[in-house]
């Protein structure tokens, strides 16, 4: 059974960079035809996503988040990472990680979730 | 980028009642790349429908999904206790992939 977990501090100062890994178990995240995407939601809020990296490394960006986003993969740690810089009290959100698999009829969808993190943003 | 706008936004309903949710979408969604998901409070989405009608692993047959172009619809034939929570409509047609605002279920 496929497994993510997301780790990373929980506080974020202002102006500063929030970080989250998603540790990924049960499977190697190079073995799928898959992307691993991570997607926010801010208290009371919606689901907004943030970007994606495909298991052979291309990474794709929201347009609106694109200039503060990087999404990284370590296939050695089996992870992925998150990086937001320049955060300010509208990045407070819970973050998740995901895993977009991609069908033979090329239907994408989110099969496995993180239980997700929250990442609040204050001085 | 595809805006998706989910009506209505709260639903009251008993348990055993249909529920139809409604997904529409600001242009096409190609090959009816929409998923519907359900969120519980304190929990992740759940997969329920992907390419517009096929019901995930282990979803019950009381959700059914229906749809194309830009009009799309979740069916909930009975409601169960577990039904209550919020759903979400999603496309993958485009970058950037995008979300409804969500239909929140609750009991009347």
């Amino acid at each position: 059974q496929l497994q993510l977990q997301e780790s990373g501090p929980g506080l974020v100062k202002p102006s500063e960079t929030l970080s989250l890994t998603c540790t990924v178990s049960g499977d190697s995240l190079s073995s799928c035809d898959c992307y691993w995407d991570w997607v926010r939601q801010p208290p009371g809020k919606g689901l907004e996503w943030i970007g994606s990296i495909s298991s052979s490394g291309s990474s794709y960006y929201s347009p609106s988040l694109m200039s503060r986003v990087t999404i990284s993969v370590d296939t050695s740690r089996n992870q992925f990472s998150l990086k937001l810089s320049s955060v300010t009290a509208a990045d407070t959100a819970v973050y998740y990680c995901g895993r977009r698999t991609v069908d033979r009829n090329h239907y994408h969808y989110f099969d496995y979730w993180g239980q997700g993190a929250l990442v609040s943003v204050s001085s | 980028e595809i805006v998706l706008t989910q009506s209505p936004g709260t639903l009251s309903l008993s348990p055993g009642e249909r529920a139809t949710l409604s997904c529409r979408a600001s242009q096409s969604v190609s090959s009816n790349y929409l998923a519907w998901y359900r969120q519980k409070p304190g929990q992740a989405p759940r997969l329920l429908i992907y390419g517009a009608s096929s019901r995930a692993t282990g979803i019950p047959d009381r959700f059914s999904g229906s749809g194309s172009g830009t009009d799309f619809a979740l069916t909930i034939s009975r409601l169960e206790p577990e039904d209550f929570a919020v759903y979400y409509c999603h496309q993958y047609s485009s970058l950037p992939l995008t979300f409804g605002p969500g239909t929140k279920v609750e009991i009347k």
